[in-house]
């Protein structure tokens, strides 16, 4: 079954306590990224990915890393997670970057710091 | 840049009585434009999408969307809510990257 996979779903932290988001796809897709939901702002992108060792800034990257190591992962890295980080957060897969290519969504990982 | 701008951060209807979500995009070129939903505790998943060609786009689920350019417009309808149909519903545009609009809530009383 062609799927995004994050772990974990749900995580609860502590202030500064350095953390990592998985993300993998198994539909052999080019493209990437990260997103943040919060209420009245829609998803944001945190950053995103064209390929493997290719990696750049979204709309809001402050507090986060990200690395791509290999095609099918994707992990999103908070170093030292503040309050504002806590949000929704989800991981996107698509063939290329846009130009109608679908975005094909992990479940969510709902993310307090405390 | 792209960007759309969905009206209406929360629609109510009651069963059997039409949808229409609203999203207004603005973009240079000639857009992709998406609708997604997305279910309580699920991610998105697409809905429908507009690339070229017929400016009247069917979904899943029963619901439509039109690509109007004159009024940079793709709302979202459905002639007949179910109960099954409250989610949160996004509208988004793409070329380089996908852009989402801020989401509208659909609530759907008995």
């Amino acid at each position: 079954e062609a799927q995004v996979t994050q772990n974990p779903r749900y995580l609860i932290t502590v202030t500064g306590k350095k953390l990592t988001v998985t993300c993998s796809q198994n539909m052999n897709h080019e493209y990437m990224s990260w997103y943040r939901q919060d209420p009245g702002l829609g998803l944001r992108q945190i950053y995103y990915s064209m390929n493997v060792e290719v990696t750049d800034k979204g709309d809001v990257p402050e507090g986060y890393k990200v690395s791509r190591k290999e095609k099918r992962n994707f992990p999103l890295i908070l170093e030292s997670p503040s309050p504002n980080q806590t949000s929704l957060y989800f991981c996107a897969s698509s063939l290329s970057a846009g130009l109608g290519a679908e975005a094909f969504f992990g479940q969510g990982t709902r993310l307090t710091v405390v | 840049a792209q960007s759309v701008t969905q009206l209406g951060s929360h629609v109510s209807v009651s069963e059997g009585a039409l949808v229409l979500l609203r999203c207004n995009y603005s973009s240079s070129v000639p857009p992709y434009l998406f609708w997604y939903v997305q279910y309580p505790n699920q991610g998105l998943q697409l809905l429908l999408k507009y690339t070229t060609g017929a400016t009247l786009v069917k979904g899943i689920n029963g619901f439509e969307a039109e690509f109007k350019k004159s009024e940079t417009s793709f709302h979202l309808t459905k002639p007949s809510a179910h109960m099954s149909d409250a989610a949160e519903y996004f509208c988004a545009v793409s070329f380089n990257d996908m852009r989402f609009g801020a989401g509208t809530r659909l609530t759907v009383k008995p």
